[in-house]
């Protein structure tokens, strides 16, 4: 069974910081790392993803970190806003061809 | 519009009373998962299929079944539920597998009395 290692669990941050949220894994099928958005009463949303064949990604405030030696991707959100509280999850695809996800991490920004 | 549409949003019920939960996609995807969401354990993956007719367990599969007979349609069937499978359901489908983006439906509230 595929681990995927996701932290923090909760994370709380001031409008405007940066969060970081951190992901480890095994090994994978597939060379494609997303993560995933989830608002209250909502299912996961893609909000961004990496191939390995780069380093990091940014879309707008959002920014993937990929290690590949080590196995371990990150998700960075500069200027952390209120509208950006939620939960969120980190996936690999291990062995199936359906990700395995982490435990998720719920994010809330204070005003 | 592209969409997963799960039916229905809410159910309750009682131990031993089988049910299904519907899922549908519009996008011509052929990979098709349902994940159960539980505090403190993210989501789990039930079972999956790759394509009509071809399905398989994931991590937690017991106390389910599944079908793929059209590729749209991947339902999730109880036929004996028990309160431990009071959750959170999710039905997902993809273009390429764990390769591209899920699309997620709205999710299934399912409360076993």
């Amino acid at each position: 069974q595929q681990q995927v290692k996701q932290s923090p669990q909760s994370l709380i941050v001031q409008k405007g910081g940066i969060s970081i949220i951190n992901c480890a894994y095994e090994n994978t099928a597939f060379d494609y790392f997303p993560w995933y958005q989830q608002f209250p009463g909502k299912g996961p949303a893609l909000l961004i993803a990496i191939r390995p064949d780069v380093s990091e990604k940014k879309e707008g405030r959002f920014t993937i970190s990929f290690n590949k030696s080590a196995k371990q991707f990150s998700l960075h959100i500069m200027d952390s806003q209120p509208g950006d509280s939620a939960t969120y999850f980190c996936a690999t695809p291990g062995g199936s061809y359906i990700p395995t996800f982490g435990r998720g991490t719920s994010l809330i920004v204070h005003p | 519009e592209a969409q997963v549409t799960q039916n229905p949003r809410y159910l309750i019920t009682v131990t031993g009373k089988k049910l299904t939960v519907t899922c549908s996609q519009n996008m011509n995807h052929e990979y098709m998962s349902w994940y159960r969401q539980d505090p403190g354990l993210g989501l789990r993956q039930i079972y999956y299929s790759m394509n009509v007719e071809v399905t398989d367990k994931g991590d937690v599969p017991e106390g389910y079944k599944v079908s793929r007979k059209e590729k749209r349609n991947f339902p999730l069937i109880l036929e004996s539920p028990s309160p431990n499978q009071t959750s959170l359901y999710f039905c997902a489908s993809s273009f390429a597998g764990g390769g591209s983006p899920l699309h997620f439906g709205n999710g299934t509230r399912l409360t076993v009395t």
